[in-house]
């Protein structure tokens, strides 16, 4: 079974430029949550899709930060424009029932990014 | 809001030695709580987890953790570790609204 995927790997940009992060959950998996791990810190849930539908959304800095999640399957997370604190892991998980909180989350690599 | 208090930041111990790594949570209602490691350059996973029953379970690799609900206490146990279990340890919690929330980590060293 293939894991959870992300790209890009690792990403370096200048304050103020804009960024995007891509994951794709596991097949079937119908939850996917957008996690930003700051260095010395736990995961923080940026934002929780329920199929194509957000579940919670309540520490997305919605100024800066979008996410989407078109047809139930692949995400994307943007930042527009990126902050100095923005520099993190952000961490794609998926579970296959996310209302089902017995759920198993499966993480995928990660995406380091470094703001300049 | 809910919380998570991993209060061992990093652990050091030697190999063979037993371990026991404190998690306490804050929230009123009913829990479900998970232990995720990270090894060294490898992707977070589950390590055990706990939802009803018995409030002692079993996991990967020798773990254990004991639910104690009075106490709002989850602590992860090993009686001999061993220096490939040096990674990185995170206490979960998920509530029945499905919120998740992680601890901020304790780092793990096991010296041979």
């Amino acid at each position: 079974e293939a894991g959870v995927a992300q790209s890009p790997r690792y990403k370096i940009i200048e304050k103020r430029q804009s960024v995007a992060f891509w994951c794709n959950p596991i097949s079937g998996h119908a939850t996917l949550y957008w996690y930003q791990q700051i260095l010395g810190q736990g995961p923080k849930l940026l934002i929780q899709f329920q199929n194509n539908g957000v579940v919670d959304d309540s520490q997305l800095p919605k100024d800066r930060f979008s996410a989407e999640r078109l047809k139930g399957v692949d995400s994307t997370l943007k930042i527009q424009p990126a902050k100095l604190e923005d520099s993190a892991v952000y961490l794609c998980a998926s579970s296959f029932n996310g209302g089902a909180s017995t759920d198993t989350q499966y993480f995928g690599p990660g995406t380091r990014l470094t703001v300049l | 809001a809910q919380s998570v208090s991993q209060h061992n930041h990093h652990v050091i111990l030697s190999e063979a030695a037993s371990l026991e790594l404190g998690c306490n949570y804050s929230y009123g209602g009913t829990v479900n709580l998970f232990w995720y490691v990270q090894y060294p350059g490898q992707h977070l996973q589950l390590l055990l987890k706990y939802f009803s029953g018995d409030p002692l379970v079993k996991g990967i690799k020798g773990f254990e953790a004991e639910f104690i609900k009075s106490k709002f206490s989850f602590n992860l146990r090993k009686p001999s570790v061993q220096w490939s279990d040096t990674a990185e340890y995170f206490c979960a919690v998920l509530t029945n609204a499905g919120k998740s929330t992680f601890g901020d980590g304790t780092t793990l060293t096991v010296k041979p």
